[in-house]
């Protein structure tokens, strides 16, 4: 059972807006940033957002984040086929003695 | 290039011990926060233990007293030992360089798989 609350998937046609929600409490989302990242099995996860809606070089501003509440979101515009990945996001939680706290990922299908 | 290559990864049976390998170019491993954070099966990611730039170490509830991280500076390489594996250790362990808020978990490795079973 993750801290935060991911859907298990998601899915669009090519060129669509696809929106992955990221559902947390008081004592994580809702007190600091969330981040976000990529990960095709088999291959070493991705940083895609960090500190809510901030890019790191080289990611396509397709990809954009950001926070209401306890609650974040990674939108992912003009859908490609390569965006067919697991996402993941990630930030703290007050309560707990982990350094970071992972939702349990949504699979992406590029339809 | 920057990058992080893990190893040491296998097949262990319960109660055994492994020590993974995190060996780091194009960088410091020392000057910077380091994390361990492990995928298990059909399930996502969970955070192990990090590395603080002094040298303090924190662990997830779940393998603290049981896995150890560390590093050797001059090889610029970060180490995780666990010991008394269990069978829901089995993961797939990956090493990240931690920028903790000010860019989260920035570059990781292509992990390694640590398999706990009799």
């Amino acid at each position: 059972q993750s801290v935060l609350t991911q859907p298990p998937s998601a899915s669009g046609t090519p060129g669509q807006r696809v929106t992955i929600s990221c559902s947390g409490s008081s004592s994580n989302i809702g007190s600091t940033f969330v981040y976000w990242y990529q990960h095709l099995p088999g291959t070493a996860p991705k940083l895609l957002i960090y500190r809510t809606d901030q890019r790191p070089p080289g990611v396509p501003d397709r990809f954009s984040g950001s926070k209401s509440g306890t609650s974040a979101s990674l939108a992912i515009s003009g859908l490609r086929s390569e965006d067919e990945a697991d996402y993941y996001c990630a930030t703290w939680d007050d309560s707990l003695s982990a350094n970071w706290v992972f939702g349990g990922g949504t699979k992406v299908t590029v339809l | 290039e920057v990058q992080l290559v893990e190893s040491g990864g296998g097949l262990i049976q319960p109660g055994g011990s492994l020590r993974l390998s995190c060996a780091a170019s194009g960088f410091t491993v020392s000057s910077n926060y380091m994390s361990w954070v492990r995928q298990t099966p059909g399930k996502g990611l969970e955070w192990v233990s990090i590395m603080y730039i002094g040298g303090s170490t924190f662990y997830a509830d779940s393998v603290k007293g049981r896995f150890t991280i560390s590093r050797d500076n001059s090889k610029n390489t970060l180490y995780l030992q666990m010991n008394s594996l269990r069978v829901e250790d089995t993961a797939v362990y990956y090493c990240a360089r931690d920028l903790q808020e000010v860019a989260g978990l920035d570059l990781w490795g292509q992990g390694t798989l640590v398999t706990v079973s009799s």
